[in-house]
């Protein structure tokens, strides 16, 4: 079946740290990857996303590359600033006529000044 | 930009009773989801919903649960006689077609006394 794992969190990193959140999949057919990026009191907005092996997905100097060697999609973003605080959560789409999304537990990142 | 709205943002019910939960998907958008997220557990699916019908629905989708979409801009979830675990944040999505990238709503908190 489909699932995603995502690192646990919650994550505190200084203000210009590196970043990573990993994740990882498993996954019947070929899925799309997305990373979801919550604020504190909204919604889920899409990160940014990729359709297939290789593709690279960047956003807000965030990245992530869909690997199907290892089923991963780790997030990364070279230096974090204060509004990067967040909860980023790490999806597939199963592809199939209902579209349904999986989520992985979400990970909460605070970065400090 | 057009994005998804929920209403109402918070919702205090008492067990047994019926909720609606309303949602405004993005006006061009053609597929429609509920999801869940009960605090510190994953986001989870419970059905998608195209060409007014169900298209596909998670075994959380018991019948105790109906969406409908009475006009033509408005998604609801109907949750016919709630039990204390139906306590959650619930997230109505859209997207235009059935492998895009989902665009969800700020949510509805629901808490169920």
């Amino acid at each position: 079946g489909n699932s995603v794992t995502q690192m646990e969190g919650p994550v505190t990193l200084s203000e210009e740290a590196f970043l990573t959140i990993n994740c990882t999949y498993t996954a019947t057919g070929y899925p799309s990857l997305f990373w979801y990026v919550q604020y504190p009191g909204e919604g889920l907005q899409l990160l940014l996303k990729a359709t297939k092996a290789d593709d690279k997905g960047s956003n807000k100097g965030f990245e992530a590359t869909y690997r199907k060697e290892t089923t991963s999609f780790h997030l990364e973003k070279g230096s974090v600033q204060v509004s990067d605080s967040a909860v980023y959560f790490c999806a597939l789409s199963s592809g199939n006529t209902g579209n349904q999304f999986y989520f992985g537990t979400g990970t909460s990142l605070t970065v400090i000044p | 930009e057009p994005e998804v709205t929920q209403t109402p943002s918070h919702q205090v019910t008492q067990m047994g009773q019926e909720v609606i939960l309303r949602c405004v998907p993005i006006s061009n958008h053609l597929y429609f989801y509920w999801y869940r997220q009960i605090l510190g557990q994953k986001v989870e699916f419970l059905v998608s919903f195209y060409n007014n019908e169900i298209s596909e629905k998670s075994e959380i989708f018991d019948d105790q649960f109906s969406v409908e979409r009475p006009d033509g801009s408005n998604f609801t979830l109907k949750i016919r006689s709630t039990k204390l675990e139906d306590s959650a944040m619930y997230f109505c999505a859209s997207s235009i077609l059935a492998d895009n990238e989902q665009f969800f709503g700020p949510g509805t908190r629901l808490t169920v006394l």
